[in-house]
């Protein structure tokens, strides 16, 4: 099984801070993606990248950058954080029909 | 552009009552198509997939899913609900021709109770 993990759980921040979301995959898959969870909303899509190096804007890339240095790390980049940025971030990895879900990270921007 | 829409925020059903969540799509094509649960505090299991074959697709937990591509819908039923079918639930389609890589597009959710 295709194992993801994220680099933390639970993270508070304070409003501007520079904040960084890691997403690992242990399989060879070139599809990543980075979701954000909110009540009423469901999962929106920020970025994804289907290569090392490519990117593309999802629906809500607003705020956000991403970097992709390695086929297994898909990084989320907050570059100034907001309150309106506290929410259950997602991060997905997609082999045609196949997801795997990493176990989300909760951003808190007081 | 694909979208998922689930009709109802919130249902809410008796203890051995049927199950009937609405989800409605929009693909430019044929999509593969999703149910996943969320049961609080935990993150999302796969309940069911649709990709090719069977229309009538069965999954984990008693749930089952039919696609009906001239109505496009992809509904979620369960003759009998459990107390602990209590939970989030989120329709996805994604694109299987790979174009944008298999994105996956969620609907907003419908929350279940279960009343005993």
């Amino acid at each position: 099984d295709v194992k993801v993990t994220q680099s933390s759980r639970y993270l508070v921040k304070r409003t501007g801070e520079k904040v960084f979301l890691e997403c690992v995959q242990d399989m060879d898959h070139e599809n990543m993606f980075w979701y954000r969870q909110d009540p009423g909303l469901g999962l929106r899509l920020i970025y994804f990248s289907y290569d090392v190096k490519m990117k593309e804007k999802g629906d809500i890339p607003e705020g956000y950058s991403v970097s992709r240095e390695k086929k297994e790390r898909f990084s989320l980049i907050l570059e100034s954080a907001s309150t309106n940025q506290t929410s259950m971030y997602l991060c997905v990895v997609v082999n045609s029909y196949e997801q795997y879900f990493g176990p989300g990270t909760r951003l808190t921007v007081t | 552009a694909q979208s998922v829409t689930q009709l109802g925020s919130h249902v809410s059903v008796s203890e051995g009552a049927l199950v009937l969540l609405r989800c409605n799509y929009s693909s430019s094509v044929p999509p593969y198509l999703f149910w996943y649960v969320q049961y609080p505090n935990q993150g999302l299991q796969l309940l069911l997939k649709y990709t090719t074959g069977a229309t009538l697709v069965k999954g984990i937990n008693g749930f089952e899913a039919e696609f009906k591509k001239s109505e496009t819908s992809f509904h979620l039923t369960k003759p009998s609900a459990h107390m602990s079918d209590a939970a989030e639930y989120f329709c996805a389609v994604s694109d299987p021709s790979g174009g944008s890589n298999y994105k996956l597009t969620f609907g907003k959710g419908t929350l279940l109770t279960v009343n005993p």
